[in-house]
């Protein structure tokens, strides 16, 4: 069975402060690992996937095979950064599934 | 690219009604489609995976006969909510994937917000 599990429900954090939102997956074969935000009022968007080894919006995640994590990280954390943020991982049979989501608020 | 449509974006319909939920893949061809439900503050459970031409595959728990799936064509997959009632009320959301693109990725759209009185 493939499960993801994010540990935080909130964070909270001041605008130019560290962020990283946590994602732990459990999966037999090789997984796809994905980031997806749904900013207030929007559409659920891709931010991140594992395979692109990309940064989008200053946002960056690794796989760590070992520790079986997808953790997102932003060095400066911005206020349009506040949103709900998923872990999602799928396998060969394409489906998704997603970790219960943090919701991240930048204040000021 | 890869822009998901969904109509209606919102719905109220009264108990015992059935109601029809499209989802259009606008500008690609999706082999595969998904329909999932989340509750407020909740995640995004998954109800089925809809392939062109072929039965929806339903995850345990969802009531096949309840929420009827139709992915007749490559751009248009439907949900129909039979017999509503009220703890259908929900937020009803689709995807669109083409595996042939190299990627597992899912193109979402904006939600369908039903409820039933």
């Amino acid at each position: 069975a493939q499960r993801v599990t994010q540990p935080e429900k909130l964070l909270s954090v001041f605008k130019g402060a560290p962020v990283e939102l946590k994602c732990n997956y459990s999966y037999s074969g090789s997984p796809e690992l994905f980031w997806y935000v749904q900013y207030s009022r929007q559409r659920l968007q891709l931010l991140l996937r594992h395979i692109s080894r990309e940064s989008i919006k200053g946002f960056t995640a690794d796989l760590n095979k070992g520790e079986t994590s997808f953790h997102l990280k932003k060095p400066f954390a911005q206020e349009e950064d506040s949103a709900m943020y998923y872990c999602a991982l799928t396998g060969s049979n394409y489906k998704l599934t997603f970790g219960k989501g943090t919701l991240l608020t930048v204040n000021p | 690219g890869a822009v998901v449509s969904q109509h209606p974006s919102w719905v109220i319909c009264k108990s015992g009604t059935s109601v029809k939920i499209e989802c259009r893949s606008l500008d690609f061809q999706a082999t595969t489609m998904f329909w999932y439900r989340q509750f407020p503050k909740q995640s995004l459970m998954l109800m089925a995976t809809s392939n062109e031409g072929s039965k929806a595959t339903y995850e345990q728990g969802v009531e096949k006969d309840k929420f009827l799936i139709n992915h007749a064509s490559l751009t248009l997959s439907t949900l129909t909510v039979t017999s509503a009632h009220p703890e259908d009320s929900s937020f009803y959301i689709c995807s669109a994937t083409y595996p042939t693109s190299g990627t597992h990725e899912q193109y979402f759209g904006p939600g369908t917000r039903l409820t039933v009185t």
